[in-house]
């Protein structure tokens, strides 16, 4: 069964749109929320991450929501632009991570187009 | 900095031929970790490890073994190749830290089972 579970499975916004994608978990134990950018032909890298005792992160044009009752968050990627296009991961972790052990969701591909 | 390096970037295997898909890392991480990545499954934990000599079973440990000898390197052994075992394979390195661990990938490995 996934651990986590992440909708959409595909987006298309056109450039300057808010692209958002969601996540879901069961595990009340996790601690560590890392979303990870995929382009084509490369492995994934670490955009942006949250711990459970904050609501909101912020990092330039990305945006993490966190709902830790409901146990969501979502991705919000403001100023869309055409070299926004990737996969996008969301993940879970317990302890920080601090184990080498992140479970991922389905995966997003997302499609600006300019 | 040559980061997580992976071999072979592609390879071809016949059903029940095995193989090793190699991973070496020059940031002197604890951590490593090996995914298989599938369309529509994200990306999946094979096996991890926490140190030279410790690797435990993710998600979808079967058909793979690994050990752990150096820091460095971590490899994965396909024992008997199977055509469900057609993936892209990413390795993973990463720190342990206060707050939040990033993980570090390789380029990937692509494996083709016929």
């Amino acid at each position: 069964q996934q651990q986590v579970k992440q909708s959409p499975q595909s987006l298309i916004v056109q450039k300057g749109g808010i692209p958002i994608i969601n996540c879901a978990y069961e595990n009340t134990a996790f601690d560590y929320f890392p979303w990870y950018q995929q382009f084509p032909g490369k492995g994934p890298a670490l955009l942006i991450a949250i711990r459970p005792d904050v609501s909101e992160k912020k990092e330039g044009r990305f945006t993490i929501s966190f709902n830790k009752s409901a146990k969501q968050f979502s991705l919000h990627i403001m100023d869309s632009q055409p070299g926004d296009s990737a996969t996008y991961f969301c993940a879970a972790a317990v302890g920080s991570g601090n184990t080498g052990k992140l479970i991922f969701g389905q995966g997003t591909t997302l499609q600006v187009k300019p | 900095n040559a980061g997580v390096t992976q071999t072979p970037k592609f390879q071809v295997l016949k059903t029940g031929q095995s193989m090793t898909l190699q991973c070496a890392q020059d940031m002197n991480h604890e951590y490593m970790s090996w995914y298989r990545q599938d369309p529509g499954m994200g990306l999946r934990l094979i096996h991890y490890s926490v140190g030279a000599g410790i690797t435990d079973q993710g998600e979808v440990p079967n058909g793979y073994n690994v050990s752990r000898s150096t820091t460095e390197d971590f490899p994965l052994r396909l024992l008997s190749a199977a055509p469900s075992q057609t993936s892209v394979y990413f390795c993973a390195s990463s720190y342990p830290s206060e707050g939040s661990t990033e993980a570090f990938f390789g380029q990937g490995t692509r494996l083709t089972v016929v």
